[in-house]
């Protein structure tokens, strides 16, 4: 069984700060992805960001970053030079072997101007 | 470049009534996902379908039924609608097996069971 955790029910943050939102996994799978989405007030879920547990390196995708700590089971999103457009619920999701997916409850983000 | 199109995109129905939504993807992805999301739950995976003519029960399936058309199209079927399946409902597709492969979403359907 798969497990996400995302601790912060909301987040607060600076219009042009970076902001980092947290997510911890659990998982028994030895290869697995963890993914990022954005959903915006208008309801659609947007791809943002993707990370194999076998990258060496932390996937970066423009102003987005995946912070992983394997040993931790952290896979921290980091949005740099927040902007107004970022305010959004965020959901960190983990899939293995299995083709699903299995989604924390979310990260509400709001950027104050 | 439609993506996943889910119909309809609101929806009222009564206790007990029966109701099928529709969902189809035109990027040529081999798996596709029915989702349910309640506030404070995030999304939670109803049915799903790794490849045509397969399907496979997700986390909440009571009260559901699925079928993968054919490649293109996976619908979801209420048979005795509740006011507990009142929900926003996403259709997902994803290319393959793929450990990088992200999931494309619908834009929803708000269905409300009074």
């Amino acid at each position: 069984a798969q497990k996400i955790t995302q601790t912060q029910p909301g987040m607060f943050v600076q219009e042009k700060e970076a902001v980092t939102l947290d997510c911890t996994y659990d998982t028994s799978d030895q290869s697995y992805g963890l993914f990022w989405y954005k959903q915006p007030s208008s309801g659609e879920m947007i791809f943002l960001i993707y990370q194999g547990s076998y990258d060496e390196q932390n996937a970066t995708e423009g102003r987005y970053s995946l912070n992983f700590q394997k040993a931790r089971k952290s896979a921290n999103l980091v949005i740099s030079a927040s902007q107004l457009g970022d305010s959004a619920m965020y959901f960190c999701a983990i899939g293995g072997s299995n083709y699903k997916l299995t989604f924390g409850k979310g990260t509400l983000l709001t950027v104050n101007p | 470049n439609a993506g996943v199109t889910q119909t309809p995109k609101f929806q009222v129905l009564k206790t007990g009534q029966s109701m099928t939504l529709q969902c189809a993807q035109d990027m040529n992805h081999n798996s596709m996902y029915w989702y349910r999301q309640d506030p404070g739950m995030g999304l939670r995976l109803i049915y799903y379908s790794a490849s045509e003519g397969t399907t496979d029960k997700g986390e909440v399936p009571n009260g559901y039924n699925v079928s993968r058309l054919n490649k293109r199209e996976f619908s979801l079927r209420l048979e005795s609608a509740a006011p507990s399946q009142t929900s926003v409902y996403f259709c997902a597709s994803r290319r393959g097996p793929a450990l990088g492969q992200p999931q494309h979403f619908g834009d929803g359907t708000r269905l409300s069971i009074l």
